[in-house]
């Protein structure tokens, strides 16, 4: 069965400093696709980052950046510089057959960026 | 105006009331959910439908129905509603085809059962 885990609950940070979030997967499937969500105070949930388990590559948009190793399972990111708009709760979530699933989400990362 | 609108925003409602929330989308996917997040808990499956005419069970359906009366409308009832489907519900919908196959979110419906 398929299975995100975010094992850091809550991480608190001063602002400017660079800050990564874990996220470790269980999938048996080879065609898979992992992504990032972002949720602000207001609520809402906010798509960061699409990737499929054939590319490796990692990536960066201004000052996020995402680590996807398959060897060790885990698609983690990290903030550099963090501000306070930052502060969020923060899911990680994987979609099997290709993206053809439902996503299943981990329980998310609550950061709390401190002016 | 947004993408996937869940109507009502906020509604409390007393334990044993039937309750519809819905879910109104125009992108155009034949894809859509019902998740419900939990404080600790990330977000939840409760079902989803890949079609008009397709319903699926998710992790967590006990106590809920769902219906997809067309491909831009898929709503989620409690048939009784009890104090722990107090929760923050979300409405998601989905593209297999084309280079976007993320899930695109309603604003949430937040719902108390007093």
């Amino acid at each position: 069965a398929q299975k995100v885990t975010q094992a850091q609950t809550e991480i608190s940070v001063v602002e400017k400093e660079d800050v990564t979030l874990d996220c470790v997967y269980e999938t048996r499937d080879t065609t898979y696709y992992l992504f990032w969500y972002k949720q602000p105070p207001s609520g809402e949930l906010v798509f960061l980052i699409r990737r499929n388990s054939f590319d490796e590559q990692n990536e960066i948009s201004g000052r996020y950046s995402w680590n996807f190793q398959k060897s060790t399972s885990s698609f983690n990111f990290t903030i550099t510089a963090s501000q306070v708009v930052d502060s969020a709760v923060y899911f990680c979530a994987l979609s099997e057959a290709g993206g053809n699933t439902p996503l299943v989400f981990g329980k998310g990362t609550r950061l709390s960026v401190i002016a | 105006d947004a993408d996937v609108t869940q109507t009502p925003r906020n509604r409390i409602t007393k334990t044993g009331k039937r309750i519809m929330l819905e879910c109104s989308q125009t992108k155009g996917h034949d894809r859509m959910y019902w998740y419900r997040q939990d404080p600790g808990l990330g977000l939840r499956l409760i079902y989803y439908s890949f079609d008009v005419k397709d319903i699926n069970k998710g992790e967590i359906s006990d106590g809920y129905s769902v219906s997809r009366q067309a491909q831009a409308k898929f709503s989620l009832s409690l048939e009784s509603a009890i104090p722990n489907q107090t929760a923050l519900y979300f409405c998601a919908t989905s593209s297999p085809t084309g280079p976007n196959t993320e899930a695109f979110f309603g604003q949430g419906t937040r719902l108390t059962v007093v």
